[in-house]
Parts: structure tokens; C-alpha cells; sequence
């Protein structure tokens, strides 16, 4: 298994500029998640979904657009781009039963910087 | 409100000695608690949760944390430091009665491991 895949690992968006965060996951979790971290302020959830065609506004999703057509693909959109959107994000997927606790496996991360 | 509360922002400790990185949290119920380590340039790790059980839990390359229900915490400790154990640790929590789109973890803010050759 790849576990949870991200693409790019690094990009430099200008001001006004749109793109798509790819997360794919091979691990057939229904949730899945984007988060973004910036330094000293921990991981903040942008969106979240528990299955196909199911997603929720996390903690700040503004500025920011998520689609769940299948169960492996969680794609991020960002579609007018601020300096404020420069971080780190990471895509995450669990799989939701007592037993795990609905444990959360983490994709390698995409930096991302707006100039 | 939920909460989990990492008092430390950074750890200090010598190869070698005992470590232990705090965490409190705040549920209104009971909690299922995790323990993610992130090392330089990566995603998080995850490395050791309670769920239910035996208060003290083994998790990755060494570590355990003591679920603590009347002291609301979950530290991670480790009885040796190694200087590759040096990383952010996150601690996180979710009541275990959330349903629905609630079923979502509440992060500490992490802390800074170093361990000193």
C-alpha cells in the first residue's frame, strides 16, 4: 500500500492564482481530511469527509474548496490565492471503527507559498 | 468545549536520561487519546492511542503514555532518550460518543522534542 498520497510537494503561487491540492489514498477509508499547519499554531482542519460525495467545513475553510467523487481521491482547491493560504498542508484518511479509534494516517505534506 | 492542552513548547533532555512530554485534555465524556510524532519535512506519525483498557499503552520505537481519567491526562514517556527521537509531538483527542460529522479530533498545539547527545 502507498497509504496516503499527496501532489505537489512544493509550489509558489502568485496572488490570485487558482490550484488543486491532489490526496489520494489507497487504504479504503471513508474519512478523509485536509489540514493546514503553520508554525506554533498546530494543525487547523480545513475540510473533512466521511465518505463519497459527503464533505464538512472544518475549523477554516475559507478561501478553500474540497470535492469527494470517489472514495480514494480528496482533492483541495484553492481558488484565488492569498498570501494568508502560505503553509503546509496535509491530507489525512482513517477508517472509523471502535477498535481503531478512527486513527489518522497522514500524506507527506504539500508546502505551499503565495508572493 | 473540548480541548487538549500541551503546557510545554519545547523539551529539553539528554540522550540517554528518561523523557516525558505532557499533555491535558478537556472532553465532556470519555476520550480516545492519541500520540503523532512529526519528524523534520514530514507528515505525522502516528505512534500510540488508548482506547480502552489498560491505563498505560505501548506504542513505536519505544514510547508509552499513562491514561490518567481523574488527572485528565495522556503524557508520553519514554524510559531512555535517543537524539533521533528528536521531533514535534502532537497530542490529540476525541470524546468517543461524537457522532456523525463530530467524529473529528481536537489537536494540541505540539511540542518540541530535543535530545541532547
Amino acid at each position: 500500500n502507498a497509504g496516503v498520497t499527496q501532489t505537489p510537494k512544493f509550489r509558489i503561487l502568485k496572488i490570485g492564482q487558482s490550484m488543486t491540492l491532489q490526496c489520494a489514498q489507497d487504504m479504503n477509508h471513508n474519512y478523509m481530511y485536509w489540514y493546514r499547519q503553520d508554525p506554533g499554531m498546530g494543525l487547523k482542519l480545513i475540510y473533512y469527509s466521511v465518505g463519497a460525495g459527503i464533505t464538512d467545513k472544518g475549523e477554516v475553510p475559507n478561501g478553500y474548496n474540497v470535492s469527494r467523487s470517489t472514495t480514494e481521491d480528496f482533492p483541495l482547491r484553492l481558488e484565488l490565492a492569498a498570501p494568508s493560504q502560505t503553509s503546509v498542508y496535509f491530507c489525512a484518511s482513517s477508517y472509523p471503527t471502535p477498535e481503531a479509534g478512527e486513527t489518522q494516517y497522514f500524506g507527506p505534506g504539500t508546502r505551499l507559498l503565495v508572493l | 468545549a473540548q480541548s487538549v492542552a500541551q503546557p510545554e513548547d519545547q523539551v529539553n533532555v539528554a540522550e540517554g536520561n528518561p523523557l516525558t512530554v505532557k499533555c491535558t485534555y478537556s472532553v465532556s465524556g470519555n476520550p480516545y487519546l492519541f500520540w503523532y510524532v512529526q519528524y523534520p519535512n514530514r507528515g505525522l506519525q502516528f505512534l500510540l492511542k488508548y482506547i480502552t483498557g489498560d491505563n498505560l499503552v505501548k506504542g513505536s520505537y519505544g514510547f508509552e503514555a499513562e491514561f490518567n481519567k481523574s488527572q485528565t491526562s495522556f503524557h508520553l514517556k519514554k524510559p531512555s532518550a535517543l537524539v533521533s527521537d528528536s521531533a514535534l509531538y502532537f497530542c490529540a483527542v476525541r470524546d468517543r460518543f461524537n457522532a456523525g460529522n463530530n467524529r473529528k479530533l481536537i489537536w494540541g498545539l505540539g511540542t518540541s522534542l530535543a535530545v541532547n547527545p
